[in-house]
């Protein structure tokens, strides 16, 4: 079962550079999630899409763009790397169910502006 | 707006100690409750969770009970090991709307031999 996949690892970028973070599932979710990561912080939410087609914004959408064109990819876009955007990201995943249903996350990308 | 307050880490203990991570919630509605665990250099990954009011969630020897009452979903183990090193994230997550999960700050956990 690969559940989440996230490329790249890791990457460095300058200022001013462009770049996609990748995420796949192959668990037929619905609901997919990117959330970012600093440092001694919680995960804050990025963009959510709940469907093929459907994307909308989280808590810190400033920089990023998404895109959700089939069930299983929902790549993460950021245009004009600025150092605020040092961080770690992670892509995440869900069924279309209740609340509680689990949440599956990637192994995350380590992200460096410089 | 939902919003999740965990105790401040590191949190260093020694082998075979009990272990408390405190988490309190604000919510609208009736939110289900997780703890997830990142170990070093990995994604998150599901601990336990607990759905409704006086649920008690469970794993590993890990357990958290859901107070409505207190808003609280404290995180205990009996006695951790060194193998429990790690990030502990509480979150909470609500049946309307986009449905994503509201994460806490993370207690950072160490257990020494």
């Amino acid at each position: 079962n690969a559940g989440v996949t996230q490329t790249p690892k890791f990457r460095i970028l300058k200022i001013g550079q462009s770049m996609t973070l990748q995420c796949t599932q192959d668990m037929n979710h619905n609901y997919m999630y990117w959330y970012r990561q600093d440092p001694g912080m919680g995960l804050k939410l990025i963009y959510y899409s709940v469907g093929a087609g459907i994307t909308d914004k989280g808590e810190v959408p400033n920089g990023y763009n998404v895109s959700r064109s089939t069930t299983e990819d929902f790549p993460l876009r950021l245009e004009l790397a600025a150092p605020s955007q040092t961080s770690v990201y992670f892509c995440a995943s869900s069924s279309k169910g209740q609340g509680n249903t689990e949440a599956f996350f990637g192994q995350g990308t380590r992200l460096t502006v410089v | 707006g939902n919003s999740v307050t965990q105790m401040e880490g590191p949190v260093t203990l020694s082998e075979e100690a009990f272990l408390t991570i405190n988490c309190t919630y604000t919510a609208t509605g009736y939110p289900s409750l997780f703890w997830y665990v990142q170990y070093p250099g990995e994604g998150l990954q599901l601990l336990l969770k607990a759905t409704k009011a006086d649920d008690k969630g469970s794993n590993k020897g890990f357990e958290a009970t859901y107070r409505k009452e207190t808003t609280s979903f404290h995180l205990e183990k009996g006695s951790v090991q060194v193998s429990d090193s790690a990030v502990y994230f509480c979150a909470l997550r609500t049946d309307t709307g986009r449905r994503a999960l509201t994460f806490g700050s993370g207690t950072r956990l160490q257990v020494q031999p």
